[in-house]
């Protein structure tokens, strides 16, 4: 069974500063697909940034990277220049290739100090 | 239109009670998904639809009943709820079910259940 372990429960960054969130899966599947999903207080989970497995480059969205690392099955988030919305739980996500659910971390509560 | 809508926001009833709860997409997804999620907890799938078919129960105790009218529309309907059922109900939705490319999924806002 698939798995997906975010070993950082809760993280703090500066305004303005860079923060890396960790994100390793555990799978035998070659093609998947792997999110990051952001929560705010609010509530409704909004998708952050997708990478497809078969695809060697790092996604990218404005302030938002990943680094895939799929023989270290790691999918790490960094994002740059934080701005106090971002503060949130952010949940990495995982789904096989054609797979109908999918299965996400524990999640990691990111904190943004003004 | 490009979200989910769920209704309602907030429910509050007791362990004898029948409520259902909504969730609308007009994106054309064919995938819809029942998720419950508790405080500082990640969601745990609980249903999902594909072309309006059950095809996924993740051993969800059957006084939770889903149903699917239509391709736009997916119900859960309550009843003899316990207080441990109390939690976020998130419904989501993604274009395509089965073998296709990526899809990520489409989140509702949630409804706040809590079982008195």
């Amino acid at each position: 069974a698939q798995t997906v372990t975010q070993s950082q429960p809760e993280m703090s960054v500066q305004e303005a500063e860079t923060v890396t969130l960790s994100c390793t899966y555990d799978t035998s599947e070659s093609d998947y697909y792997l999110f990051w999903y952001k929560q705010p207080p609010s509530r409704q989970m909004i998708l952050v940034i997708r990478q497809e497995a078969y695809k060697q480059q790092n996604a990218t969205e404005n302030r938002f990277s990943v680094n895939f690392q799929k023989a270290a099955k790691s999918f790490s988030l960094k994002i740059s220049d934080s701005q106090l919305g971002d503060a949130a739980m952010y949940f990495c996500a995982y789904r096989t290739e054609g797979g109908n659910d999918m299965r996400f971390g524990a999640g990691t509560r990111l904190t943004v100090k003004p | 239109d490009t979200e989910v809508t769920q209704t309602p926001k907030h429910l509050v009833m007791g362990m004898t009670n029948k409520k259902s709860l909504k969730c609308e997409q007009h994106m054309g997804h064919r995938a819809m998904y029942w998720y419950k999620q508790k405080a500082k907890k990640p969601p745990e799938l609980m249903f999902v639809y594909s072309y309006e078919k059950l095809s996924i129960n993740e051993s969800v105790p059957s006084r939770f009943s889903p149903e699917c009218p239509n391709s736009s529309l997916l119900n859960l309907h309550l009843h003899a709820l316990q207080p441990e059922d109390s939690a976020l109900y998130l419904c989501a939705s993604s274009p395509r079910g089965g073998r296709t490319s990526y899809n990520e999924q489409f989140f509702g806002p949630g409804t706040r259940l809590t079982v008195l």
